[in-house]
This record gives structure tokens, C-alpha cells and sequence, in this order.
């Protein structure tokens, strides 16, 4: 089983400030690696696949990048609505999630 | 407009078996491609991947649940039914169901339902 390792766990902002999450797989996985967003009582919402390719309707300021075992999220310029959980996920060989990078108000 | 929707029992004794049913709309599991998936969620913790039906009926489940999981599908009535023996309550979560995009991840989700096991 792939293992995903994201840091920090909790990653302490302001709003405007450029947040990097990272994701380390424990084998590669090629490009196949996707990140979600999700806020609480509410479902996942898919932000990247395979890397770098935003999704539909997913704005800009949110970027992907990285290959084989080391990847990484940016949001450019936090917004209010950014504040949330974020989580990796492989498809490289199944799937599997990390455990979540929290980005919380500072 | 593609929408999923979870149903099934909120409480669960254990030892029994859990049954979900992922009902969809805005796509046919008949289509090359597609496939739905059940991803689970327990309080405050991370996501875990449980399981995935293809549209040819090929089927994955997680290595470290696989002999608990079954997954099936009506494609005739827009459902995916999920089922979990032997229910424990370390099992309680909210479990979702998903739609698996061309690319291989999951681009619509239910909202979720949330499985308590206790006696």
C-alpha cells in the first residue's frame, strides 16, 4: 500500500498570505496525485488531478506541482473561503489518502 | 448535472452487516470510463479509500478491508450498494460515495451519511 505523508498538519495564516502544503509518497506514483479541499460538515472537493490540472471551476491561485514521491499545493493568495482541510490523494496503485494539512486563520 | 446521494441505516449493532446504497444521477455506469466509489470518514479523522465499481463491472477494494467489502451495481436503477460485514465500532464514520472521473479521481461526492456501530 501507498503510504501519503502531508506537512505540516496544521499550517497558520492570514488571509493574503501564500500557503505550501506538502505530499510525500512513500513510492512513486508518477503524476498521479490529486488534492482535495474540504471544509467541515461538507464533502471533499477535488482541486488538482494528476499533479498540476486544476479542475473545473477551481480558481487560479490554487497550483499543483511535483512527480514521483514529492508534491506540493499553493494557494498564491489565501481568501477567507481557503481556510479548510486539505488532503492528498494517489491513484498510482489504488487509492489512498494522506491525513490532511489544516489551514487554519492566524 | 451529476448528483450522488448515500442512504442507509444511521446505527448498526456489532457484528452485523452495514448495506449502502449510492444513488446517482447525471451519468450511466454503462459508459466506458465511469466508476463510483466509496470513500469513508471517521469523527475528526482522515479520509480512508474502501472501494471502486468500473462500468465493465470490474471491481477494487482496499487491500486492508477486503474481506469485509462488497461492492455491486443496478445500472438500471442508477445505484451502487456498498456492504460491510462484521460491523465494529471503530467502523463509525460517514461514508460517501463518489463519481471517479476519466482521469482516474473524484470529481462529484454525496454529502455523506453518517454509520454509528454500537450496541
Amino acid at each position: 500500500e501507498i503510504v501519503l505523508t502531508q506537512s505540516p498538519a496544521t499550517l497558520s495564516l492570514s488571509p493574503g498570505e501564500r500557503a505550501t502544503l506538502s505530499c510525500r509518497a512513500s513510492q512513486s506514483v508518477s503524476n498521479y496525485l490529486a488534492w482535495y479541499q474540504q471544509k467541515p460538515g461538507q464533502a471533499p472537493r477535488l482541486l488538482i488531478y494528476d499533479a498540476s490540472n486544476r479542475a473545473t471551476g477551481i480558481p487560479a491561485r490554487f497550483s499543483g506541482s511535483g512527480s514521483g514521491t514529492d508534491f506540493t499545493l499553493t494557494i498564491s493568495s489565501l481568501e477567507p473561503e481557503d481556510f479548510a482541510v486539505y488532503y492528498c490523494q494517489q491513484r498510482s496503485n489504488l487509492w489512498t489518502f494522506g491525513q490532511g494539512t489544516k489551514v487554519e486563520i492566524k | 448535472q451529476i448528483t450522488l446521494k448515500e442512504s442507509g441505516p444511521t446505527l448498526v449493532k456489532p457484528t452485523q452487516t452495514l448495506t449502502l446504497t449510492c444513488t446517482f444521477s447525471g451519468f450511466s455506469l454503462s459508459t466506458g470510463g465511469v466508476g463510483v466509489g466509496w470513500i469513508r470518514q471517521p469523527p475528526g479523522k482522515a479520509l480512508e479509500w474502501l472501494a471502486l465499481i468500473f462500468w465493465d463491472d470490474d471491481k477494487r477494494y482496499s487491500p486492508s478491508l477486503k474481506s469485509r467489502l462488497t461492492i455491486t451495481k443496478d445500472t438500471s436503477k442508477n445505484q451502487v450498494v456498498l456492504s460491510m460485514t462484521n460491523m465494529d465500532p471503530v467502523d463509525t464514520a460517514t461514508y460517501y460515495c463518489a463519481h471517479r472521473q476519466g482521469a482516474g479521481d473524484y470529481d462529484y461526492w454525496g454529502q455523506g451519511t453518517l454509520v454509528t456501530v454500537s450496541s
